[in-house]
């Protein structure tokens, strides 16, 4: 049972473009969400993260929103860049996990220019 | 540069064969992980230490031994290595047990068995 979900593989965008990456999510004791970036034959980085008390959350080109009812989340990105190009991963925790992250599968983010 | 150092990034086993996973954190981070990522799926938790001299099951612990040697490292051991543990290693630490101040990971070790 897939907890968290990403269910776009992959998303090509148009350089300068909006990117909208989604994530769903199963469980509702999830009180906070993290995006992370990965590049090939590196560790997946830290971009931004959401708590489960706000509905959005800004990092310069970086937007995080929430949908509690829908137990939804998505990162915008504007605009897109080429070396935005990566593997984005959802991730969200809880304390009543003891704050181990479950992860999405990924979403290939490909920048066309 | 100050990260997360794994050893080694590349490494081929015959089942039934052992090894050790290292894993070096030099940001004074008390919080380290050991995760797993296979083709189509999302990070899978091995084993965490919250804190030094402490280790727990993570959601995929089977056939895995950890040691948080000290502070600064935290070794993965596959003792009888199985096809099915064929993966790319992730080792990770984080200030705290709280994920939301985000992980810093190593750039992993790909591990074939054969």
């Amino acid at each position: 049972d897939q907890q968290v979900k990403q269910n776009s593989p992959s998303l090509s965008v148009q350089e300068g473009r909006i990117s909208i990456l989604n994530c769903d999510y199963t469980n509702s004791m999830f009180d906070y969400f993290l995006w992370y970036k990965k590049y090939p034959a590196e560790g997946p980085t830290f971009l931004i993260s959401i708590s489960s008390i706000k509905d959005k959350n800004e990092d310069g080109r970086f937007t995080v929103f929430l949908n509690k009812s829908a137990k939804h989340l998505s990162l915008h990105i504007v605009p897109s860049q080429p070396g935005d190009s990566a593997v984005y991963f959802c991730a969200a925790g809880s304390g009543d996990s003891n704050y181990q992250l479950i992860w999405g599968a990924g979403t290939k983010l490909i920048i066309k220019p | 540069n100050a990260g997360v150092t794994q050893t080694p990034k590349f490494q081929v086993l015959k089942t039934g064969q052992s090894m050790t996973l290292q894993c070096a954190q030099d940001m004074n981070h008390n919080s380290m992980y050991w995760y797993r990522q296979d083709p189509g799926m999302g990070l899978r938790l091995i084993y965490y230490s919250a804190s030094e001299g402490t280790t727990d099951k993570g959601e995929v612990p089977n056939g895995y031994n950890v040691s948080r040697l000290n502070k600064r490292e935290f070794s993965l051991r596959l003792e009888s290595a199985a096809p099915s543990q064929t993966s790319v290693y992730f080792c990770a630490s984080s200030i705290i047990q709280a994920a939301n101040y985000g992980y810093t990971f190593g750039s992993g070790t790909r591990l074939t068995v054969v």
